[in-house]
């Protein structure tokens, strides 16, 4: 049981230079999310993706474009890396496709440093 | 906007000590509330959750109580072992207006628990 998979685990950029971080998901959970961690800010939002279809902003969506691929996949896109990115980065899915008692499954996390 | 407030850490106690982790709330209407728990190095794993006022959730031996009338969430468990040591984050979800189904996380609560 898979569950939740993100790829890369690590990944070192400077600045300038653009990745794309990738999440499947074998669930076939209908909402799919990306969260940073920081320390002391918990996690914040970045994008979510409500259905296979759409996607919309989160609570910090600047520098940061997705890609609902379909209902699986869910990818997110640093187009310019910058240091403020630097940060571990989840990726979520949820099966109720947005009800109030919302639960998570999240991947393992991806570790990104910006020189 | 929603927001969700979780003591400072981090908490170190003693194995068997009694835990207690305080979590508050702002949120209009009447959210979900929840405790995740992340262990070293993997992802955010669900603990527990209560979807109305007065719910008590449960899981391997944590509790919390959904309390309206002071808008908290307090973790607590009994007797802790070394096992429990990770970062214990404190959330909600709103099934309401442009919120609906996001989770907003406190910042985290480390918890070390020595033998």
């Amino acid at each position: 049981n898979a569950g939740v998979t993100q790829t890369p685990k690590f990944q070192v950029l400077k600045t300038g230079q653009s990745m794309t971080l990738q999440c499947a998901q074998d669930m076939n959970h209908n909402s799919m999310y990306w969260y940073r961690q920081d320390p002391g800010m918990g996690l914040r939002l970045i994008y979510y993706s409500a259905s296979e279809g759409t996607t919309d902003k989160g609570e910090v969506p600047n520098g940061y474009n997705v890609s609902r691929l379909n209902k699986r996949e869910f990818s997110l896109r640093l187009e310019s890396a910058a240091p403020s990115q630097t940060s571990v980065y989840f990726c979520a899915s949820s099966e109720l496709g947005g009800s109030g008692a919302n639960v998570l499954t999240f991947g393992a996390g991806s570790r990104l440093t910006v020189l | 906007g929603n927001s969700v407030t979780q003591m400072e850490g981090p908490v170190t106690l003693s194995e068997e000590a009694f835990l207690t982790i305080n979590c508050t709330y702002t949120a209009t209407g009447y959210p979900s509330l929840f405790w995740y728990v992340q262990y070293p190095g993997e992802g955010l794993q669900l603990l527990l959750k209560a979807t109305k006022a007065d719910d008590k959730g449960s899981n391997k031996g944590f509790e919390a109580t959904y309390r309206k009338e002071t808008t908290s969430f307090h973790l607590e468990k009994g007797s802790v072992q070394v096992s429990d040591s990770a970062v214990y984050f404190c959330a909600l979800s709103y099934a309401g207006g442009t919120s609906y189904g996001k989770l907003t996380f406190g910042q985290g609560t480390i918890l070390t628990v020595h033998p």
